[in-house]
């Protein structure tokens, strides 16, 4: 079975310091790997996905997360956090084959202090 | 915007009633999904549509239902309304039946009380 593991409910930085949010993952297959912002009161917007290319994956934002299937995981990073980017964070998993259902993260809390 | 749009945004309503929420998937995308974002659940696959077709079950309750109509907006009917059906509501749509990015709605909160 597929799942996904956010490894800190929260994680508060300072604006302009290196975000750095966990997510480890279980799957039977290779599998594919999002990552989901929603910010309050806003839908969920895709931040960056994998899907078994490049390990290095870029997203909007300036985000950025890699696939280590070592480790099983897909952390997501930025170098210097800003303001704007405090909101709730998903790490999601689906299968290769089929991507019809999503299993969410419990979710990670960004805040952001100046 | 990411081209999904949902009503009602908001909702108010009282335990055992029977309410309809309603979702228009991006031009050109032909699956729908609905999921549920509560706080001791987190968020859950619902339901998928494609084409008017149902494609794939996830948690959804018998109370519940939905169906894609031949203009590809989809609705959620929650009936026998609980307490604990509070939530947020959210759509989703994909280009093809498997394989695309999911894009999401702003959803439509439902306070049951």
């Amino acid at each position: 079975a597929q799942s996904v593991t956010q490894l800190d409910s929260h994680v508060s930085v300072s604006e302009g310091t290196p975000v750095l949010l966990r997510c480890n993952y279980s799957s039977s297959y290779s599998p594919s790997l999002f990552w989901y912002v929603q910010h309050p009161n806003k839908g969920l917007q895709l931040l960056l996905k994998y899907t078994s290319a490049a390990t290095l994956v870029k997203g909007i934002n300036g985000f950025e997360a890699e696939f280590k299937k070592s480790e099983t995981s897909f952390h997501l990073t930025k170098p210097s956090a800003h303001m704007s980017d405090a909101a709730e964070y998903f790490c999601v998993v689906s299968l290769s084959y089929n991507t019809d259902k999503l299993i969410f993260g419990t979710g990670t809390r960004l805040q952001v202090f100046p | 915007d990411s081209g999904v749009t949902q009503t009602p945004k908001h909702l108010i309503t009282a335990t055992g009633q029977r309410v309809t929420l309603r979702c228009s998937p991006r031009s050109g995308d032909l699956s729908v999904y609905w999921y549920q974002q509560s706080l001791d659940q987190g968020l859950q696959f619902l339901i998928q549509y494609y084409n008017g077709e149902e494609r794939a079950k996830g948690n959804i309750l018998e109370r519940f239902s939905a169906q894609q109509f031949p203009d590809l907006h989809s609705e959620l009917n929650l009936s026998s309304l609980e307490l604990g059906d509070s939530a947020l509501y959210f759509c989703a749509s994909m280009q093809g039946a498997t394989g695309n990015t999911i894009y999401f709605g702003e959803g439509s909160w439902l306070t049951v009380v």
